[in-house]
C-alpha cells in the first residue's frame, strides 16, 4: 500500500523564524492533506492539496503530483503554530481512507 | 455550522468489557471515517462509512466494529477490551471522498 514519508521528525524554532515541512510518497497522490494537531490533540485540515499551490495567511502548500511530494511552508512562526504536522493521502480516489506520516513535531518558543 | 462531535470525550474501562463511542458528522457530510492514534503506530485508519454502507475497513481485528445510521451518525464498538486498545480515537467527516476531511476532538480511551 501507500507509504507517506515525513521529514524532519522535529523542528525547533524561535519565534518570527520560517521553515518548511516536506511528504514523500511511494504512490500516486490522489486525495492529498495536510494537518496540524494542537496540544489538546485536536486535528485541524489545513489544506486539501493534491496538485498545485494554495495560501492561507501565513501557511502555503505546494504539491508536485509529478514527483510524489508536498511541501508546507510556515512563515513568521508563532508559538501557536507549535504542535504536530501531519500530512496524508488516500490509497485510490473516492475514498476517505487515509494513509498518515508519522508528523513533524513542531516547537516555537518566544 | 457545527464541527464533527465525538462523545464521549473521555472513557476508562477495564479489560475484557466492552465500549460504544459516536461520530455526528458535519451536517451534510455523508462520509465517516475511524482512526485509532497511539504513541507507537500512530495514526491508523480502522473504517469508513457512506450512506449506512461500509466502504473500507482498516487492519485491525474483529474486535472492533462500526455502523453508519441513515442521518450519517456513526458508531464504533471495540469487543473484549485489551490494554493495548487504549488510544485517542478520532472520528472525521466530509461529503464524500475527493474532499477534504474534518475531525472531531476525539474519545480518549483508556484501559485498565
Amino acid at each position: 500500500g501507500i507509504q507517506v514519508e515525513q521529514s524532519p521528525p522535529d523542528l525547533i524554532l524561535q519565534e518570527g523564524a520560517n521553515s518548511t515541512l516536506r511528504c514523500n510518497f511511494s504512490d500516486s497522490v490522489n486525495n492529498l492533506q495536510w494537518f496540524h494537531q494542537n496540544p489538546w490533540g485536536q486535528l485541524i485540515n489545513l489544506f486539501y492539496i493534491p496538485s498545485g499551490t494554495k495560501q492561507n495567511g501565513r501557511l502555503s502548500a505546494t504539491t508536485v503530483a509529478t514527483e510524489r511530494y508536498s511541501l508546507l511552508y510556515i512563515s513568521s512562526s508563532q508559538t501557536t503554530d507549535s504542535g504536530v504536522y501531519f500530512c496524508a493521502d488516500s490509497a485510490q480516489l473516492n475514498t476517505d481512507k487515509l494513509i498518515f506520516g508519522t508528523g513533524t513535531r513542531l516547537q516555537v518558543f518566544p | 455550522k457545527a464541527g464533527v462531535t465525538q462523545t464521549p470525550r473521555y472513557l476508562i474501562k477495564t479489560r475484557g468489557q466492552q465500549v460504544t463511542l459516536s461520530c455526528s458528522p458535519i451536517s451534510g457530510h455523508r462520509s465517516v471515517s475511524w482512526y485509532q492514534q497511539t504513541p507507537g503506530q500512530g495514526l491508523q485508519f480502522l473504517f469508513e462509512y457512506f450512506s449506512e454502507t461500509q466502504r473500507n475497513k482498516g487492519n485491525f481485528p474483529g474486535r472492533f466494529s462500526g455502523r453508519q445510521f441513515s442521518n450519517s451518525r456513526s458508531e464504533m464498538n471495540v469487543s473484549t477490551l485489551e490494554l493495548g486498545d487504549s488510544a485517542l480515537y478520532l472520528c472525521a467527516s466530509s461529503p464524500d471522498g475527493n474532499q477534504p476531511q474534518h475531525f472531531g476532538d476525539g474519545t480518549r480511551l483508556s484501559i485498565l
